[in-house]
């Protein structure tokens, strides 16, 4: 969506190091913040999310930050695996209350 | 994911015939989202529900019509078939709007010829 920029476009690790993904968002309503996966021919699926009220979450390897000031969030995943390799979105939602604004992705590149 | 359905998963069709698919879901979302994926746009919303017989526009509906006369499907048709509507699309549902989690379908790789 135009009011969540998504960088970078593409990013390539080897093994075992960290990736980080960064989104910024326009609309200070925004209060919800999921990010999902989508490997090649599937469907996306949600990997973790994030609220406002919250600076960061954590799930194993993944995490997510949150700055509301600044207006941007970020994916951090470390020791990375061949299976991380997928497109990853973030998004955020809007004050319309239905939608949710989406970045244009990000394809990871995980190398043995 | 079981819970949510889409077909046909392919269709080729061609320019100006007219195309419905289909989206099932069977956990009684109040919310149902219809999304087009193009490469370089990432996922763009065409039409969105929040209840039976309530749909509204998203970003991107022209040449698009919906309908919701059951909580369960949410049908989109392309009225008469463009090139330009080429893509994949998926549908969404949500127990509420924009604040949770949005569980996607399989996806219609839909060619227009």
């Amino acid at each position: 969506g135009e009011n969540v920029e998504q960088h970078p476009s593409t990013l390539s690790v080897q093994e075992g190091d960290s990736a980080v993904i960064k989104c910024t968002y326009s609309d200070s309503a925004s209060n919800y913040f999921p990010w999902y996966k989508q490997e090649l021919g599937k469907r996306p699926q949600l990997i973790i999310d994030i609220r406002s009220n919250v600076g960061e979450k954590k799930d194993q390897r993944i995490a997510v930050t949150l700055n509301k000031t600044a207006k941007h969030f970020s994916l951090h995943i470390t020791e990375t695996q061949p299976e991380d390799s997928a497109v990853y979105f973030c998004a955020a939602s809007t004050n319309s209350g239905y939608a949710l604004n989406f970045g244009k992705g990000t394809s990871l590149l995980v190398t043995p | 994911d079981a819970g949510i359905t889409q077909s046909p998963r392919y269709k080729i069709t061609e320019t100006g015939r007219q195309v419905t698919l289909m989206c099932h879901q069977t956990w009684s979302h109040s919310y149902m989202f219809w999304y087009r994926q193009d490469l370089g746009h990432g996922l763009r919303l065409i039409y969105y529900s929040a209840a039976a017989d309530i749909t509204d526009k998203g970003e991107v509906p022209d040449g698009y019509v919906v309908s919701r006369s059951k909580t369960e499907n949410f049908p989109l048709t392309l009225e008469s078939a463009t090139r330009s509507q080429t893509s994949v699309y998926f549908c969404a549902s949500s127990v509420s709007g924009s604040t949770h989690e949005q569980y996607f379908g399989p996806g219609t790789r839909l060619t227009v010829t």
